[in-house]
């Protein structure tokens, strides 16, 4: 499979615990973003990595977030101390980035669930 | 907050009828991706419009940009129970040069066979 894959697929967790999302996008894609998508709304943007360097961090993204793409190639999600209100889909994709090519490729996301 | 907005927010079609979905925006868009969830599914990518009046056309999916560049629209014809899910525009926001998406609400299709 060469899509985008994301790990895990499901998580619940208590309030206050951390977790930890992985996203592994398509081998050649340069360009990593991390949306989140709450029931019956677009997803909404989080932070944006070109290569290993994170280029910009949504306002929705507080202290608590913190995300990496160490080698330029996969991707972590971490979220600490989890409230109730980060329940979510969190949706990874990524593109090539060439002129006219910016279509983004979605995986298939992690649904956390934070009781 | 999101600045791209979708209407209507739900349709129920017959089988075989239309649909169109609409993206309305205040400010002039760089461009519009569109992209359709399945339910359950993720986003995927149906197509991108640039310039200013183009029509794009896949099968029975016709995808227009408005004159202005401040609205969109996409039409289905004879809609077939395999049109069901949301979907989605999105600009791609050039100002910060990270091509990041800024989507509408979206608009959920639902086909009675």
């Amino acid at each position: 499979d060469t899509g985008v894959s994301q790990n895990p697929r499901h998580k619940i967790t208590k309030r206050g615990q951390n977790v930890t999302f992985r996203c592994d996008p398509i081998s050649e894609h340069n360009r990593l973003y991390w949306y989140r998508q709450t029931l019956g709304q677009g997803p909404e943007f989080l932070t944006y990595f070109q290569n290993e360097a994170q280029l910009e961090k949504s306002r929705l993204l507080s202290d608590r977030f913190s995300a990496e793409r160490p080698k330029g190639s996969f991707s972590t999600l971490e979220i600490q101390r989890t409230e109730q209100g980060d329940s979510a889909m969190y949706l990874c994709a990524s593109s090539l980035g060439r002129t006219g090519t910016y279509e983004q490729y979605f995986g298939p996301g992690t649904r956390l669930t934070v009781t | 907050g999101q600045q791209v907005m979708q209407i209507p927010q739900y349709q129920h079609v017959q089988e075989g009828e239309d649909f169109t979905t609409y993206c309305n925006s205040s400010t002039t868009l760089s461009n519009i991706q569109w992209y359709k969830q399945r339910p359950g599914g993720h986003p995927v990518f149906l197509i991108q419009l640039v310039k200013s009046g183009e029509v794009k056309k896949q099968k029975r999916l016709t995808f227009q940009f408005g004159e202005a560049k401040k609205n969109s629209s996409l039409h289905i014809t004879a809609t077939q129970t395999t049109d069901v899910g949301t979907y989605y525009c999105a600009e791609r926001r050039r100002s910060s040069n990270t091509g990041k998406l800024i989507f509408g609400q979206g608009t959920t299709l639902q086909v009675k066979p």
